[in-house]
């Protein structure tokens, strides 16, 4: 069956330190990909997306995601965090082209950003 | 813009009772989904419509019923609440080859 994984359920940051979050998929194809973030009682916005082309994919503040079709992996990265990055993080999957209305999410990571 | 708008925002419903989780985008987008969100399990796609008259079900459709009459609306009907679906439901909508612009969810609880 198709999944998505994101293997760490919480990671805790210093602010200024850099940030890798994992996020690897079982699909028979490449799929689309895309990292969303959620603030509390928030919904989910956007940070970057993979339809095809070049790996490395840049997105809204600051983050940017390689894809490594052989490693199966589209790990969300982040040179230096904010303390306003604290939120959760969802990796997520599609094999549709069209609207993308059919996304498999990852169980989600959450960030926690210390002084 | 107003994107995607979910009403209401918050809901307690008794275990039995039926309701509507109303969805309305302006966007003129072609696809629109519901999903819920549960601790510890991301997002799971209840239902989903690719057009106005065509609606398919997702991973998780049992109990919900969903209808496209418009390209703007999408609710999702819950027709006889049970505590299982006490949960936070986002709609979230979509055209080709673009990402989905997700509500603000509807956190809805089954007593």
């Amino acid at each position: 069956a198709q999944s998505v994984t994101q293997p760490d359920i919480h990671i805790t940051v210093s602010e200024g330190a850099s940030l890798e979050l994992r996020c690897n998929y079982s699909y028979g194809a490449t799929p689309y990909l895309f990292w969303y973030v959620q603030s509390p009682g928030q919904g989910l916005q956007l940070l970057l997306k993979y339809f095809s082309g070049d790996t490395l994919v840049q997105g809204i503040k600051g983050f940017e995601a390689e894809f490594k079709r052989s490693q199966s992996s589209f790990n969300l990265r982040k040179p230096s965090v904010h303390w306003s990055d604290a939120a959760e993080y969802f990796c997520a999957v599609t094999l549709s082209n069209f609207g993308n209305e059919k996304l498999t999410f990852g169980t989600g990571t959450r960030l926690t950003i210390i002084p | 813009n107003a994107g995607v708008t979910q009403t209401p925002k918050f809901q307690v419903l008794k275990t039995g009772q039926s309701m509507t989780l109303q969805c309305a985008q302006d966007m003129n987008h072609e696809y629109m989904s519901w999903y819920r969100q549960d601790p510890g399990m991301g997002l799971r796609l209840i239902h989903y419509s690719v057009g106005a008259g065509i609606t398919d079900q997702g991973e998780v459709p049992n109990g919900y019923n969903v209808s496209r009459s418009t390209t703007e609306d999408f609710p999702l009907r819950l027709l006889s609440a049970a505590p299982s679906q006490t949960s936070v439901y986002f709609c979230a909508s979509g055209t080709l080859n673009q990402p989905q612009h997700f509500g603000d969810g509807t956190r809805l609880s089954i007593l």
